[in-house]
């Protein structure tokens, strides 16, 4: 059975630095990954997701996140953090059009 | 504008009685889900149907029924039998992928807060 951890539940950081959060999954073959952000009483949106090919991918708002399969692992990173980007962020894996979700990394942003 | 709709935003219910949860969506997606999100656990999937007329239970179907008449249209109902209905209802959908163990991402709906009191 495929699993996602997000070993970080909260993270703050101050606006302008820079930013990586930690996902890591289980799953036999090839995954799928996504990231997900979640505002407040919404629902979620895609970030960006890996299928294959170049392992670091570029998503919006400036986020990109670098797959590596020795590690298993699919970090989101940003390289500078504004105030608009405090929020739940959820790594995702899927197989056969079903998602498994990680536990969430609530990001906090101080001024 | 495409997306999905899910209404109404915030529902309250008192215990023992049934309550359905609307999610209509008109991106033409063939497949369409349900998560509940509590806090600290992420999202865990409820119920999921990749064609009208079928439709599977996920993780957690215990206490909840769903429909699929209609492609845009995929309710939920929180039965009775539900011990802990308070929650955040997601709503998503997804094109079906072309090949066999292929994947596309899932759109979601802004969610439906339910509280049983």
């Amino acid at each position: 059975a495929q699993s996602v951890t997000q070993p970080d539940i909260h993270i703050t950081v101050s606006e302008g630095a820079s930013l990586e959060l930690r996902c890591n999954y289980s799953y036999g073959a090839t995954p799928y990954l996504f990231w997900y952000v979640q505002s407040p009483g919404q629902g979620l949106q895609l970030l960006l997701k890996y299928f294959s090919g170049d392992t670091l991918v570029q998503g919006i708002k400036g986020f990109e996140a670098e797959f590596k399969r020795s590690q298993s692992s699919f970090n989101l990173r940003k390289p500078s953090v504004h105030w608009s980007d405090a929020a739940e962020y959820f790594c995702a894996v899927g197989s056969g059009n079903m998602l498994t979700f990680g536990g969430g990394t609530r990001l906090m942003v101080k001024p | 504008d495409g997306g999905i709709t899910q209404s109404p935003k915030y529902l309250f219910r008192k215990e023992g009685q049934n309550v359905t949860l609307s999610c209509e969506q008109n991106l033409n997606h063939d497949a369409m889900y349900w998560y509940r999100q509590d806090p600290g656990q992420g999202l865990r999937l409820i119920y999921y149907s990749q064609i009208v007329n079928d439709f599977q239970k996920g993780d957690i179907a215990e206490g909840y029924s769903v429909s699929r008449e209609k492609k845009e249209s995929f309710p939920l109902t929180v039965t009775s039998a539900q011990k802990n209905p308070t929650a955040f209802y997601l709503c998503a959908s997804s094109m079906r992928p072309l090949t066999s163990g292929g994947l596309n991402e899932q759109y979601f709906g802004p969610g439906t807060r339910l509280t049983v009191t």
